[in-house]
């Protein structure tokens, strides 16, 4: 069965400063990946995602990520990051199962910006 | 605009009473989701659906039930077998792709409280 690890459950970066969020899967194949936001008592909106081809992903809101195939990794990266940043994100594998794709999502990392 | 609608977006049940969690989209997407998320934890799927008639039980079926009489429209129920049913409910919408590349798209969420 796959699974998703997201090692930091909480990271805090001042404004202006460059983001890494970490995830990691595990599946006998290549899954397809996605990376979702979530502002408080909000749903989720997909940032990006990646199926095939170009390992280096790039999303909305100024967001990529790239795809390490070595190392089972697919981390969010944003080179300077905004006040309006600050939610959860989450990163999640999609598998065949039967017909449909089963998504399955990680725990979440909560970023903060401060000043 | 397309999108999903969830309602009602609060929700407060008594122990024992059953209630029924609303979800609507327009995207014309044949397949919807409905997860669980609870602080700490990735989303559960509780049960999807890929075609009106038809659903499934994802990981956590027990104590809900759901309905597909129409393509725009996926009901929650949450009855009274469900024993621990305080969380954030999210639907979510999706083609229905032959090569699995499909993206789940979500709506704003309910969050249930047992009193």
């Amino acid at each position: 069965a796959q699974s998703v690890t997201q090692p930091d459950i909480h990271i805090t970066v001042s404004e202006g400063a460059s983001l890494e969020l970490r995830c990691n899967y595990s599946y006998g194949a290549t899954p397809y990946l996605f990376w979702y936001v979530q502002s408080p008592g909000q749903g989720l909106q997909l940032l990006l995602k990646y199926f095939s081809g170009d390992t280096l992903v790039q999303g909305i809101k100024g967001f990529e990520a790239e795809f390490k195939r070595s190392q089972s990794s697919f981390n969010l990266r944003k080179p300077s990051v905004h006040w309006s940043d600050a939610a959860e994100y989450f990163c999640a594998v999609g598998v065949p199962a039967g017909g449909y794709q089963k998504v399955t999502f990680g725990t979440g990392t909560k970023l903060q910006v401060i000043p | 605009d397309g999108g999903i609608t969830q309602s009602p977006k609060y929700l407060f049940r008594k122990e024992g009473q059953n209630v029924t969690l609303s979800c609507e989209q327009n995207l014309n997407h044949d397949a919807m989701y409905w997860y669980r998320q609870d602080p700490g934890q990735g989303l559960r799927l509780i049960y999807y659906s890929q075609i009106v008639n038809d659903f499934q039980k994802g990981d956590i079926a027990e104590g809900y039930s759901v309905s597909r009489e129409k393509k725009e429209s996926f009901p929650l129920t949450v009855t009274s077998a469900q024993k621990n049913p305080t969380a954030f409910y999210l639907c979510a919408s999706s083609i229905v792709d032959y090569f699995l590349t499909d993206t789940q798209y979500f709506g704003p969420g309910t969050r249930l409280t047992v009193l």
